[in-house]
């Protein structure tokens, strides 16, 4: 069981907004500003989209945001594109004696 | 450009040690913290733990019995020892770079390690 809690999975079409949650406690969301989202293909080493709660890593465009309310972090992506058909995974800080969390994954269809 | 790269046996024996090792190039070993992570086929991510360039290890509370992580700043590489492996170890491990914010910036490819006899 992940510490952290994502939908298993989500979907939207090309052109749409899709809004992935993570709810956690706070204990690690809501104690900190130091939220991450990762993007993973098939087979391929996750890559970091967002760190910081709301800070994109370098080169990951502007469909893509990250937001938090209490307990709970939100991925957004923008003008779904294909290509963005992927599971994410959401990870926060914990405190010192456990510093990282991850939630259990989302996949996104782009239908 | 930061590259990390995993190496070691792709197959361990039940109740014996895995070892891996993460060899750093394009960039410095010094003034960060390294991790391994791990993904259980079809599964999602697990942090094991990380250690500072100088030493210091944290680990994840629920395999800290087991894990040992250690960094060789001679040779730009961190390590990975796992004892007492069973088929719930089978994962893909990655070894990482803590960025801004306890973020994982850089990332190596993985490797798969399997328990089995």
């Amino acid at each position: 069981q992940s510490a952290l809690t994502q939908p298993p999975s989500a979907s939207g079409s090309p052109g749409q907004s899709v809004t992935i949650s993570c709810t956690g406690t706070s204990s690690d969301i809501g104690g900190y500003n130091y939220v991450s989202w990762y993007q993973q293909h098939p087979g391929k080493a996750p890559k970091l989209l967002i760190y910081e709660v709301t800070r994109r890593s370098s080169g990951v465009p502007d469909r893509f945001s990250g937001s938090k309310s209490g307990n709970t972090a939100s991925l957004t992506v923008s003008g779904l594109q294909t290509e963005d058909e992927a599971d994410y995974y959401c990870n926060s800080y914990a405190g010192n004696n456990t510093p990282c969390v991850f939630g259990g994954g989302t996949k996104l269809t782009v239908l | 450009q930061v590259q990390l790269q995993e190496s070691g046996p792709g197959l361990v024996k039940p109740s014996e040690t895995l070892s891996l090792t993460c060899t750093v190039s394009g960039g410095s070993i010094s003034s960060h913290f390294w991790s391994w992570i791990r993904q259980p086929p079809g599964k999602g991510l697990e942090w094991i733990g990380y250690i500072f360039y100088s030493g210091g290890t944290t680990y994840n509370p629920s395999l800290k019995s087991r894990v040992t992580i250690s960094v060789d700043m001679s040779k730009s590489q961190f390590s990975l020892k796992l004892s007492s492996v069973t088929a719930a170890d089978t994962a893909v491990y990655y070894c990482a770079r803590v960025t801004g914010g306890y973020s994982y910036g850089y990332w190596g490819q993985g490797t798969l390690v399997t328990v089995s006899s």
